[in-house]
């Protein structure tokens, strides 16, 4: 079936990198993408990457995706207190391109 | 340009009622998407509306129900509530052609909470 995996919590010291780790089930995925949610907040899209590419990198955002072991990561340099949210790893249903299936997010914690 | 909007921001009902939800799709879309997001959890994809009819639905009982008008804007209805509903629900907009998820928007949300 499809599931999305992700762990619960990172936290991390101010201007370090963070690092966010995602795996999923669907092989057939087309897309995959992340997502940023702040308190009381709906979601935001950060960055998708398909599912053909290695790695996309969009500003301070680095998106890796190992295909072979399913696995998607996304990096984020020089962390902020700004960038402190919940982050979602999805992917694209097998059966529709309608509907995405998400991972139970990752709270990041930037200490000052 | 207003993104999706949301109505009512947060709502409190009794464990029996029938709830109506509202979302308005950002400006230029015509697809809409209802997720439920229950606390601690991701969203889980509810159904989705494309030209006044539903066009995917996800595994939740016929409970939930929807309907688009034609102006786009989407309800969501919840009857029989149960206290698993409590959830934040959320509404998305896309376009229809093309691949609509890499250019999905999200509201803000409803907070439902069923006592």
């Amino acid at each position: 079936g499809e599931d999305v995996e992700q762990s619960l919590f990172l936290s991390v010291r101010e201007g370090d990198s963070s690092v966010i780790n995602c795996t999923y089930t669907d092989s057939s995925s087309t897309y995959l993408y992340w997502y940023k949610q702040e308190p009381g907040a709906g979601l935001q899209l950060l960055t998708y990457i398909f599912s053909n590419m290695d790695m996309k990198q969009d500003q301070r955002l680095t998106v890796l995706l190992n295909k072979k072991d399913k696995h998607l990561s996304l990096r984020i340099a020089d962390t902020q207190t700004g960038d402190s949210a919940i982050y979602f790893c999805a992917e694209e249903s097998m059966d529709s391109s309608y509907k995405l299936i998400f991972g139970s997010g990752t709270r990041l914690l930037v200490r000052p | 340009d207003a993104g999706v909007t949301q109505s009512p921001t947060h709502l409190i009902k009794t464990r029996g009622q029938q709830v109506t939800l509202r979302c308005s799709p950002k400006s230029g879309h015509d697809t809409v998407s209802w997720y439920q997001q229950a606390l601690g959890q991701g969203p889980q994809f509810i159904f989705q509306y494309y030209e006044e009819e539903e066009r995917q639905r996800g595994n939740f009982p016929d409970r939930f129900s929807g309907h688009q008008f034609p102006n786009y804007s989407s309800e969501l209805n919840v009857n029989a509530l149960l206290l698993g509903d409590s959830a934040l629900y959320l509404c998305a907009s896309s376009s229809g052609t093309g691949r609509p998820l890499r250019e999905q928007y999200f509201g803000p949300g409803t907070r439902l909470t069923v006592t």
